[in-house]
């Protein structure tokens, strides 16, 4: 996997919106996708992993659907909170590796 | 067992000095990561060590930068004689499969 691209880059939304993010990889040799929240100053927290076509995960008002077959994920946030402010990164892997290859991340804001 | 612990968190050194940091893993993973942040873009692989084994090394990774993971235990990440592009987050991870757990980072910033 070499060209893993998140979209957008950035946004603001304001307290209460829901908002949602993409990240689109190769589809070939494809094994895991992770997800990931880095907060300013911390360490990235693990959010998801999900492996199979058509899964979809929840963790409270978070949560991310895959597509392996066209390569992608959405990651959807409900009702948009000040503590959601952070990165949200993915990172595919592929069989046989352990590597993970990020994308840019997309840096959420949420305004009070 | 508190996590995946990196030291120093910050450290500012002037260009041409070597820079020293280290990664303790939770005690019980044998794969241990390196990875680099700059402004903009994604954690960027480095290295990867399974116990005290270097398996694989960036291409992007000059002869200037060296890890070890002496015992398989904690992990140290050199860079010697700094660039100013070596400025950046640098991440250590360690795992027992796929998940990884991150550390807080070392900042360097080279003057």
């Amino acid at each position: 996997i070499l060209n893993v691209e998140q979209s957008p880059q950035s946004l603001h939304v304001q307290e209460g919106d829901s908002t949602n993010f993409t990240c689109s990889f190769p589809s070939s040799n494809f094994y895991a996708l992770h997800w990931y929240r880095w907060e300013t100053a911390k360490s990235p927290e693990a959010l998801f992993v999900m492996t199979l076509n058509g899964d979809e995960k929840k963790k409270g008002r978070i949560s991310a659907t895959l597509n392996t077959k066209e390569g992608y994920s959405y990651l959807y946030i409900k009702g948009s909170q000040p503590e959601d402010s952070a990165t949200y990164l993915c990172a595919p892997t592929t069989s046989g590796t352990y590597k993970y290859i990020f994308g840019t991340g997309t840096r959420l804001k949420v305004l009070a | 067992d508190t996590g995946v612990s990196q030291d120093p968190r910050h450290k500012i050194t002037k260009r041409g000095q070597n820079v020293t940091f280290r990664c303790d893993p939770i005690s019980e993973h044998n794969r241990l990561y390196w990875y680099r942040q700059t402004l903009g873009q994604g954690p960027e692989f480095l290295t990867y060590f399974q116990n005290e084994a270097q398996l694989e090394k960036s291409r992007l990774l000059s002869d200037r930068f060296s890890a070890e993971r002496p015992k398989g235990s904690f992990s140290t990440l050199e860079i010697q004689r700094t660039e100013q592009g070596d400025s950046a987050m640098y991440l250590c991870a360690s795992s027992t499969g796929y998940g990884y757990t991150f550390g807080s980072g070392t900042r360097l910033t080279v003057v």
